[in-house]
């Protein structure tokens, strides 16, 4: 079974420019979560999707950050437009949560770097 | 507020040894989960176990098991016997009512086994 993926691995932008990160989930997985870690920071959450719905979305820094999951499949996050401190490994996250637990399997990482 | 805290930066041990990764979390919620992650240097955020707050046991996986101290709120991961494929990045996690949720982490620890 694939593992999440995300798209592109690295991304290097000028400030100001547009950036679309992208995730697929482990299939039949309906939480997707984002998350970001900023040079020499914790990981930080920035959404969950239940399905197509956004169910927690507290951990956006701001309304430069829109993040979509068309059909509760894959999902996209945009920055527009991109800052200096948006630099940092963005991950996608997905789980199919049970009675017991909601254990988060973690996509590799897209390194986005604002010049 | 719920934290996670990781206070050794890095961690340095030879092959076939054990070696403890401390966690402590915070938290008053009664219901929980704690979760260990390793990173290698490759960037992929690999899960490696979890323990619920109403388990009873400690949690085993393998070489891996935590060692879960509910008063003194410690989920500190052992490895035994330690293999050069066991340097990485760890993280500890944790999620409010067992499912569902955001993962808070720690800054992380960085484990080198030597031969």
């Amino acid at each position: 079974e694939a593992g999440v993926t995300q798209f592109p691995s690295h991304s290097v932008i000028e400030k100001g420019q547009t950036v679309t990160l992208r995730c697929d989930p482990i299939s039949g997985h309906d939480n997707l979560y984002w998350y970001r870690r900023v040079m020499g920071k914790e990981i930080k959450f920035l959404l969950h999707f239940v399905k197509e719905s956004k169910q927690d979305e507290s951990g956006m820094p701001n309304n430069r950050f829109l993040a979509e999951r068309t059909g509760g499949t894959y999902s996209t996050l945009k920055v527009q437009p991109a800052e200096l401190e948006d630099s940092g490994v963005y991950f996608c996250a997905s789980s199919q949560m049970t009675a017991y637990t909601d254990t988060q399997y973690f996509g590799p990482g897209t390194r986005l770097t604002v010049l | 507020a719920q934290k996670i805290t990781q206070t050794q930066p890095g961690m340095f041990v030879q092959e076939k040894e054990a070696v403890t990764l401390d966690c402590t979390y915070d938290t008053s919620d009664p219901s929980y989960g704690l979760f260990w992650y390793k990173q290698p240097s490759s960037g992929e955020m690999i899960f490696l176990i979890y323990q619920g707050s109403y388990d009873q046991q400690n949690a085993t996986e393998g070489r891996y098991s935590l060692n879960f101290q509910k008063a003194r709120k410690s989920a500190n991961l052992v490895i035994s016997a330690s293999q050069l494929g066991d340097s990485a990045m760890y993280f500890c996690a944790m999620s409010l009512n067992q499912a569902g949720t955001a993962l808070i982490f720690g800054k992380g620890t960085t484990l080198s086994v030597s031969s």
